[in-house]
């Protein structure tokens, strides 16, 4: 069985300051890692991923990912946190049974931006 | 392009009551999933259509819950009669096959009283 968490339901960083949301999963097959974003009012949208290859990925909005088999972990990163970064985000892992992207998800981590 | 659209964004019913959530998935997309958030916790998987097949119902919590997808289009899912500990908010999300990508919608968030 997969799973996947995530420490620290809630962070707050200042504006400008570095965001590290942190990930570790498990899974008993190569993991497909994904992480979403849930902005006040919307929907979850998909930030980045990780299937195969490089194992750094950039998404949107300056966050990148980096895959550490060593570590099981996919820690969310942004050099210079804004304003319009706060939401939630969430961690999730997949062995993309392909026709099937059946998501395990972590608990979520709540991001506030302090001025 | 439309994208995932739910109905209800919110709804109120009383224990022991009848409700239905409905889920129209982006046009083309014969992956269909939903999810559900109990406050505070993990968003679970709950089912996967594939067009109007139900591929794995095995996060389906109980028999009060019930999901359909006649024609392979939009979906309901019934839940009745409600407990209280139904409450959460149900995500509903579809993709292509292969794709590696869920698009989801806005969620429609249940309280039962």
């Amino acid at each position: 069985a997969q799973s996947v968490t995530q420490l620290g339901s809630h962070v707050s960083v200042s504006e400008g300051a570095l965001v590290l949301l942190r990930c570790n999963y498990s899974s008993s097959v190569p993991p497909y890692l994904f992480w979403y974003v849930q902005y006040p009012n919307q929907g979850l949208q998909l930030l980045l991923k990780y299937t195969t290859g490089a194992t750094l990925v950039k998404g949107i909005n300056g966050f990148e990912a980096e895959f550490k088999k060593s570590e099981t972990s996919f820690h969310l990163t942004k050099p210079s946190a804004h304003m319009s970064d706060a939401a939630e985000y969430f961690c999730a892992v997949s062995d993309l049974n392909f026709g099937n992207e059946k998501l395990t998800f972590g608990t979520g981590t709540r991001l506030t931006i302090i001025p | 392009e439309a994208g995932v659209t739910q109905f209800p964004s919110h709804s109120v019913i009383e224990k022991g009551q009848t409700v239905t959530l409905r889920c129209d998935p982006i046009s083309g997309h014969d992956n269909l999933y939903w999810y559900r958030r109990v406050m505070g916790k993990e968003i679970k998987f709950l089912l996967h259509f594939v067009k109007e097949s139900k591929q794995d119902e095995s996060g389906m919590p109980n028999n009060r819950f019930l999901a359909e997808r006649t024609g392979g289009t939009y979906s309901t899912l019934k839940v009745q009669p409600a407990e209280l500990e139904d409450s959460g908010v149900y995500f509903c999300a579809s993709s292509l096959p292969w794709a590696g990508e869920l698009f989801f919608g806005e969620g429609s968030r249940l309280t039962v009283l």
